[in-house]
């Protein structure tokens, strides 16, 4: 079946540094890709997406790209500051619109 | 606009009594779902609801778990008797439609503690 592997953590990095969180998929079709991120105490929120293979989405500085290829959709940022400190969640939702999530990856920025 | 909102935040109950979590969507929201995320494993989808039907619950767990959408507005789940192995967050989201333009909204999640 459809499913989302993404990189364990927890991931601590200091401010400025560079971020790379790793997620591979297996699905059949042609699946949609998301990051949700949840911050402390929130629920989550769709940090970004991207719909057909090549596409990047971004936005808030993250970036990822949908590749067929290698099945993945890395989530990167050049400079993390301390208020992106949460737990990132990639996922993907399939051809019959059902939603399949990794186990999340916990990011810790320090000053 | 108010976002999706979720009671208790918190619950800790003893294993076999009952425990029942509320959710309600956002306003004009048909589509409201039920996921939940055992200790740190991947979050999993429970079921969904397109207005008061249910249109998939094949990822609810067993027959002590009851979802219900009165009137297509809140939706609760209750979880009667309560096990161990339920204790987790459960999330709640919505959304508008459904297909390629489907953006889910979540809440904060009920995280229950089955001692």
């Amino acid at each position: 079946g459809d499913s989302v592997t993404q990189m364990e953590g927890p991931v601590t990095l200091s401010e400025e540094a560079f971020l790379t969180i790793n997620c591979t998929y297996t699905a059949t079709g042609y699946p949609s890709l998301f990051w949700y991120v949840q911050y402390p105490g929130e629920g989550l929120q769709l940090l970004l997406k991207a719909t057909k293979a090549d596409d990047k989405g971004s936005n808030k500085g993250f970036e990822a790209t949908y590749r067929k290829e290698t099945t993945s959709f890395h989530l990167e940022k050049g400079s993390v500051q301390v208020s992106d400190s949460a737990v990132y969640f990639c996922a993907l939702k399939d051809t019959g619109n059902q939603f399949y999530f990794g186990t999340g990856t916990s990011l810790t920025v320090i000053p | 606009e108010a976002g999706v909102t979720q009671f208790p935040s918190h619950s800790v109950i003893e294993k076999g009594q009952t425990v029942t979590l509320r959710c309600d969507p956002i306003s004009g929201h048909d589509n409201l779902y039920w996921y939940r995320r055992v200790m740190g494993k991947e979050i999993k989808f429970l079921l969904h609801f397109v207005k008061e039907s249910k249109q998939d619950e094949s990822g609810m767990p067993n027959n002590r778990f009851l979802a219900e959408r009165t009137g297509g507005t809140y939706s609760t789940l209750k979880v009667q008797p309560a096990e161990l192995e339920d204790s987790g967050v459960y999330f709640c989201a919505s959304s508008q439609e459904r297909g390629a333009r489907e953006t889910q909204y979540f809440g904060p999640g009920t995280r229950l503690l089955v001692l």
